[in-house]
């Protein structure tokens, strides 16, 4: 199995440019987290998905976040405009939601906007 | 709120010098307790999930072990290669969301 692929694995961006991470979840997987990596705030949920639908976009920052899964195999965040306080690793997590429940994560996006 | 607080921040072993890190939780609903590993630069590595108190989990020099409100993840004889963070996390049942702690970073000696 090839596991959660993410895209880019590094990206550095100039302030107010649009920045778009994609995930493909492991095959057969219907939820779909993404998650942000700060030394600071650790392990925050960003958004997750169900079946492709999202369920809960709570933990999205702010309306420059964005996140779509329009099929079962793919998912993008986008930050339009990018500020450097959005520097972090964002991780996307796949699992198959039966009793036995086991998420598989990504090696995440390093995002650097200076 | 769910909630997850893990202790020690930080945990310096000599290698052979067995010890346990704690996860404390709230949760609506536990739906299951993870375990990752996490080495610098990586994803998060699954290890266990818990779903009940007093399960057990083992896997090489790791056990996991679950109560009604904490976790804890022994590790026996430690060697310099089980140096890395330890996340835990809760899944709950009512929100369907994966709540992570801030981790442990471990680090065993030669």
């Amino acid at each position: 199995d090839a596991g959660v692929i993410q895209s880019p694995r590094h990206e550095v961006t100039e302030m107010g440019q649009e920045v778009t991470l994609r995930c493909k979840p492991i095959s057969g997987h219907n939820s779909l987290f993404w998650y942000r990596q700060t030394m600071m705030r650790g392990l925050e949920l960003l958004i997750y998905f169900n079946n492709n639908v999202p369920i809960d976009d709570s933990g999205m920052p702010e309306d420059r976040f964005s996140a779509k899964m329009p099929n079962a195999s793919f998912s993008t965040l986008k930050i339009q405009p990018s500020e450097p306080r959005d520097s972090a690793v964002y991780f996307c997590a796949s699992s198959f939601p039966t009793r036995r429940d086991t998420i598989y994560f990504g090696e995440g996006s390093w995002l650097t906007v200076v | 709120e769910d909630q997850v607080t893990q202790s020690p921040e930080a945990l310096r072993l000599q290698e052979g010098e067995s010890s346990s890190l704690n996860c404390s939780y709230t949760v609506s609903g536990l739906r299951g307790l993870f375990w990752y590993r996490q080495d610098p630069g990586k994803g998060p590595e699954f290890l266990f999930t818990l779903y009940s108190a007093g399960e057990e989990k083992e896997k090489e020099r790791l056990k996991a072990t679950l109560t009604k409100k904490e976790s804890f993840l022994h590790i026996t004889a430690p060697k310099p290669e089980d140096s890395a963070t330890y996340l835990c996390a809760v899944l709950s049942g009512n929100t369907g969301k994966l709540i992570f702690g801030q981790g442990t970073t471990l680090q065993v000696k030669p």
